[in-house]
């Protein structure tokens, strides 16, 4: 198994540049969700989702955009890229058990340089 | 508001030392709680979760619902265990979603 795979591993972008970067699991796991880590901020929720076609917020989702037409797939789109959102991003995929996620497994995260 | 903390953004001991890592949550309800490790230049690697009371790595976590708290410890550090830890409960009222702690920088002196 490849576990979750994230492409790219680094990205510059400049201001106002569009463009998605890619997390896909072959665990048929249901939970997905994306992260960003900041020096001193830890991780933040970006966006998150529990299944196929459904979809949430997490803590910091402006500015980002996410769909999950797969179980696999959960690709997360910059829509305009801006300064603030020069970090390392992290994808991660959880299997379910009792109906809750039971322990996420971690992609090795896309570090993205906005200028 | 719902949070988690890591009081501690650094920690630094002794080889042989015992570390504990401090966690607390101000959840309401009964999340489920785990340990997260990143090595240096590594992903994040599940360290424990309090459902399963396991002991990884001689790291043990017990859940204090009356203190809130998820403290990590270990009775006898080794260099090996430098890393970032991150206390992460899980959220299960209304939102399966993993929310971090800011994370503890530990750092394990010979």
């Amino acid at each position: 198994n490849a576990g979750v795979t994230q492409t790219p591993k680094f990205q510059v972008l400049k201001t106002g540049q569009s463009m998605t970067l890619q997390c896909a699991q072959d665990m048929n796991h249901e939970y997905m969700s994306w992260y960003r880590q900041d020096p001193g901020m830890g991780l933040r929720l970006i966006h998150y989702s529990v299944g196929a076609g459904i979809t949430d917020q997490g803590e910091v989702p402006n500015g980002y955009n996410v769909s999950r037409s797969t179980t696999e797939d959960f690709p997360l789109r910059l829509l305009s890229a801006a300064p603030s959102q020069t970090s390392v991003y992290f994808c991660a995929s959880s299997y379910s058990k009792g109906g809750r996620p039971y322990g996420y497994t971690f992609g090795s995260g896309t570090r993205l340089t906005v200028v | 508001a719902q949070r988690v903390t890591q009081p501690e953004k650094l920690l630094s001991v002794f080889k042989g030392a015992p570390v504990e890592l401090k966690c607390n949550y101000s959840y309401s309800g009964s999340p489920e709680l785990f340990w997260y490790v990143q090595y240096s230049r590594q992903r994040l690697q599940l360290l424990l979760r309090h459902i399963s009371r396991e002991s990884i790595k001689g790291f043990t976590a017990d859940l204090n619902k009356g203190e809130t708290s998820f403290h990590l410890k270990k009775p006898f550090a080794q260099e090996e265990d430098s890393a970032m830890y991150y206390c992460a409960p899980n959220i299960i009222q209304g939102a399966q979603k993993l929310v971090f702690g800011q994370g503890t920088r530990l750092t394990i002196n010979p």
